[in-house]
């Protein structure tokens, strides 16, 4: 069983809808969560990151973390034809050097 | 400010033979680590450093080394290229007081 597992999809919706990604994870150690969205051939951009549990909003992005059930979330209101990527979730632990990331789940919003 | 940079950009091996690459990670930022995505999965982790020492090593064979350099730059090195080793390699930068961790647009390297 992999440490963090995420549906890869694909992932097609509409304009304007909101869209939830989710990842589930076996490692109760994990304290600081991570979303980054991957365009197509490039690096991975940063976009939410989230210590322990809780709600965190930047814009038209939530991120959500529910330690007890080892689940995190994000969600992408009003979507756009530019949110258009693949989303990878990536965790670590406290002090440790490395991210352990999901998957990937490939998103697309058609116009 | 110029975020993390990779070089090069793509690189077609043959089996056998060694490869280097190459980050500058965000200016003031001390730590680099190394990944590797293959196509379809989540980046895997290779190694860290931070100043200039190997901090963590990922589950990776002997054949993958690294080093930091004073001005914190990194190379990683891959010997006896395999065709299993065709994957975006990726270089992160973090500021040692976060566990944010910034990514380079990485090299694409083709074994062939």
């Amino acid at each position: 069983q992999k440490e963090v597992e995420q549906d890869p999809g694909p992932l097609s919706v509409p304009e304007g809808a909101i869209v939830s990604l989710n990842c589930t994870y076996s490692n109760s150690a994990f304290q600081y969560f991570m979303w980054y969205r991957q365009y197509s051939r490039k690096g991975p951009e940063l976009l939410m990151y989230t210590y322990s549990s809780g709600n965190k909003e930047d814009g038209r992005f939530t991120a959500q973390v529910d330690k007890s059930s080892k689940y995190i979330s994000l969600f992408i209101r009003d979507s756009q034809p530019s949110d258009s990527a693949t989303y990878l979730c990536a965790m670590s632990t406290q002090g440790a050097q490395k991210l352990v990331f999901g998957q990937g789940t490939r998103l697309t919003i058609n116009p | 400010d110029a975020g993390v940079t990779q070089s090069p950009t793509h690189l077609i091996k043959t089996r056998g033979q060694h490869v280097t690459l190459r980050c500058s990670p965000i200016s003031g930022h001390k730590s680099v680590s190394w990944y590797q995505q293959v196509l379809g999965q989540g980046p895997q982790f290779i190694f860290q450093y931070y100043e200039k020492e190997e901090r963590g090593r990922g589950n990776f064979p002997d054949r993958f080394s690294a080093r930091q350099f004073p001005n914190y730059s990194s190379e990683l090195n891959v010997n006896a290229l395999l065709l299993g080793d065709s994957a975006l390699y990726l270089c992160a930068s973090r500021d040692i007081s976060t566990y944010e961790q910034y990514f380079g647009p990485g090299t694409r390297l083709t074994v062939t």
